[in-house]
């Protein structure tokens, strides 16, 4: 069981360059989300997908888009990557949506991303 | 977006010693989750909460929902070099969302 996989670890981008984040789970959870995490901010969402063929939006979703390919894997992409956009990005996943009692979500390892 | 107040923002301590750290925010929250997070890895979930007032141990750690509902506690006892890490709380209200605190970051002296 890898759990959450993320990739890649690391990426450096120029301004204006598009870039696709991967996730993937095995644990056949049906939640899956999309965080990003900055100095002193804590970890903010960006979008969340409940259950496979649905996503919804964030606290910051602006700059970014998802697609939920199917149960496992939830990617993020960036059309056109912006300073503003480097941060270190988490993916997560929980059994069931978080309405739901006893929901804990799991996390990945990160991909630390740089714009230029 | 909602930020929750977590405090305090750093500790450092002595081995062995006992810690505390809590989160506090302006909404009523129906579930807390309190995680740990090492240097370059993605947090990792330490304990979940889910009614006012329950008291969840894990190991050396507990955790508290408070009975307000806006508040949560950490306590971690007989701290060991281990413990190092950057502490967050999660909670979640009527939503969808999870939010999280900025993070409590531990250091122990042996």
């Amino acid at each position: 069981n890898a759990g959450v996989t993320q990739t890649p670890k690391f990426q450096v981008l120029k301004t204006g360059q598009s870039m696709t984040l991967q996730c993937a789970q095995d644990m056949n959870h049906n939640s899956m989300y999309w965080y990003r995490q900055d100095p002193g901010m804590g970890l903010r969402l960006i979008y969340y997908s409940a259950s496979e063929g649905t996503t919804d939006k964030g606290e910051v979703p602006n700059g970014y888009n998802v697609s939920r390919l199917n149960k496992r894997e939830f990617s993020l992409r960036l059309e056109s990557a912006a300073p503003s956009q480097t941060s270190v990005y988490f993916c997560a996943s929980s059994r069931t949506p978080a309405l739901a009692a006893s929901n804990e979500q799991f996390f990945g390892p990160g991909t630390r991303l740089t714009v230029l | 977006g909602q930020q929750l107040n977590q405090s305090p923002q750093s500790m450092f301590i002595q081995e062995g010693e006992d810690v505390s750290m809590n989160c506090t925010s302006s909404s009523i929250f129906n579930t807390w989750l309190w995680y740990k997070q090492d240097p370059g890895e993605g947090p990792v979930l330490l304990i979940a909460l889910y009614k006012a007032g329950e008291l969840t141990s894990n190991g050396r750690l507990t955790a508290q929902f408070g009975i307000t509902r806006k508040d949560s506690f950490l306590n971690i006892s007989a701290s060991i070099p281990s413990d190092v890490g950057i502490y967050f709380c999660a909670g979640r209200g009527l939503g969808n969302q999870f939010y999280f605190g900025t993070g409590t970051s531990l250091t122990v002296i042996p």
